[in-house]
């Protein structure tokens, strides 16, 4: 597509309730990030795909954090059990891939805005 | 460790030129991106330094010194639509995350009339 598309925009749920959250990179894009923003906070760093490899899952805040990726574009991730802490605009983005130049930003999506009740 | 320092806060005025400072410290250094983010939407990317000095694009410029640790954002002749936040990040060397970007928390512009 033209750019990063993520699904849904917004979504509120019921603490305890799993989500998932949708992400279709730019065309061509190999290397895919999730990212998550909280109120005055930076963006803090989830995971990281390179195809459908995710080399590094630190960035994922706990255990009930999954994510995958499939046929080398769409991401989906995953919250389960859902807790009042989860809520934060979770944003994607992707990049050409480790083959690009350092100077290749990353292209964001729009982000998908959480809010557990 | 990791750490990107930015202010909070700025504002200015219509016409006016504002620098946004950023500091980092980061285990390893392959450049330095400055990105726009205006609320509710994605942060589009403004700039890039990996080099010492000043990169001009149009209105926007950005300097780099990496012996300082030191960025910054020049908006010259702001207008109202500048308003917005203005996140640094760096890039790390390759490692298991990939190219992934160290993000600072951001700083807010607000321009008036």
């Amino acid at each position: 597509g033209a750019g990063v598309s993520q699904s849904p925009s917004n979504k509120v749920t019921e603490k305890g309730k799993d989500v998932e959250l949708r992400c279709d990179p730019i065309s061509g894009h190999t290397a895919l990030y999730w990212y998550r923003q909280s109120l005055g906070q930076g963006l803090e760093f989830l995971i990281y795909f390179q195809g459908n490899s995710a080399p590094d899952k630190s960035g994922l805040p706990s255990d009930r954090f999954s994510a995958e990726r499939t046929g080398g574009s769409v991401s989906t991730l995953t919250i389960q059990r859902t807790q009042q802490e989860d809520s934060a605009v979770y944003l994607c983005a992707s990049s050409p891939g480790l083959g690009a130049l350092y100077n290749s930003p990353l292209h964001f999506g729009n982000g998908t805005r959480l809010t557990v009740t | 460790g990791q750490n990107i320092d930015q202010p909070t806060e700025m504002t200015a005025t219509e016409g006016a030129i504002v620098q946004i400072n950023c500091t980092y410290q980061t285990s390893g250094f392959n450049g330095l991106f400055w990105y726009q983010q205006h609320a509710g939407e994605a942060p589009t990317f403004l700039s890039y330094n990996v080099l010492d000095g000043l990169e001009e694009k149009g209105r926007f410029s950005s300097f780099l010194s990496r012996s300082k640790g030191y960025s910054y954002l020049l908006l010259k002749e702001l207008q109202m639509k500048d308003s917005a936040s203005y996140l640094c990040a760096v890039r790390p060397p390759i490692n298991q995350a990939g190219t992934a970007l160290i993000f600072g928390k951001g700083t807010t512009l607000s321009v008036s009339s």
